[in-house]
């Protein structure tokens, strides 16, 4: 069990610039999730993936996000025209079934938008 | 909408000390409730979790009870250690979504020798 790893770890664009972020999860876990955080508050669920099929969505994922599983193991996670506003911290988690299992979380990527 | 609700920090104890840090909620069904800790540097963790309600959950001496009267789920420790000191999140995951765990905004935990 090597944990849940995200690259980069700290990212910073300019706004308007598209960015990408990677997750790899626990490899016999097919629940994959993304959650967005701010200084001071909890995460936020973003989306989540069974394998390959993406089931859920949230209101905060506007169109300019978009995130992926094309094999059911690694995800990305990609913010086109970034702006000030998306900058936060970035978690991926996974689970072998669904939320009410143990999730394990990875240290996030930080994107600092300018 | 489902929401969690749990004290502001920070929180500074000495070594020894009981700790209480509350949490609330609001939800439509049936939810199963979570505390996570974040240490510092490292991701989110489950600490314990209780799946309905008069269940309690334990994990490294901290202790939570699923009180649906009440709608809280209050972590607790007898006796904190500098080790202890982390962000506690509060969490719930509602029946109806089996991928969207609510958070709390975190509690932060700083307990001093």
């Amino acid at each position: 069990d090597t944990g849940v790893s995200q690259n980069p770890r700290h990212k910073i664009t300019k706004r308007g610039q598209n960015v990408t972020f990677r997750c790899d999860p626990i490899s016999e876990h097919n629940r994959l999730y993304w959650y967005r955080q701010t200084l001071g508050q909890g995460p936020e669920f973003l989306t989540y993936f069974q394998n390959e099929a993406q089931l859920e969505k949230s209101r905060l994922l506007s169109d300019r996000f978009s995130a992926e599983r094309p094999k059911g193991s690694f995800s990305t996670l990609e913010i086109q025209r970034t702006e000030q506003g998306d900058s936060a911290m970035y978690l991926c988690a996974s689970s072998l079934t669904g939320a009410n299992e143990k999730l394990f979380f990875g240290s996030g990527t930080q994107l600092s938008v300018l | 909408g489902d929401s969690v609700t749990q004290m502001e920090g920070p929180v500074t104890l000495s070594e020894e000390a009981f700790l209480t840090i509350n949490c609330t909620y609001t939800a439509t069904g049936y939810p199963s409730l979570f505390w996570y800790v974040q240490y510092p540097g490292e991701g989110l963790q489950l600490l314990l979790k209780a799946t309905k309600a008069d269940d309690k959950g334990s994990n490294k001496g901290f202790e939570a009870t699923y009180r649906k009267e009440t709608t809280s789920f209050h972590l607790e420790k007898g006796s904190v250690q500098v080790s202890d000191s982390a962000v506690y999140f509060c969490a719930l995951s509602d029946q109806g979504s089996q991928g969207n765990l609510i958070f709390g905004k975190g509690t932060k935990l700083s307990v001093k020798p």
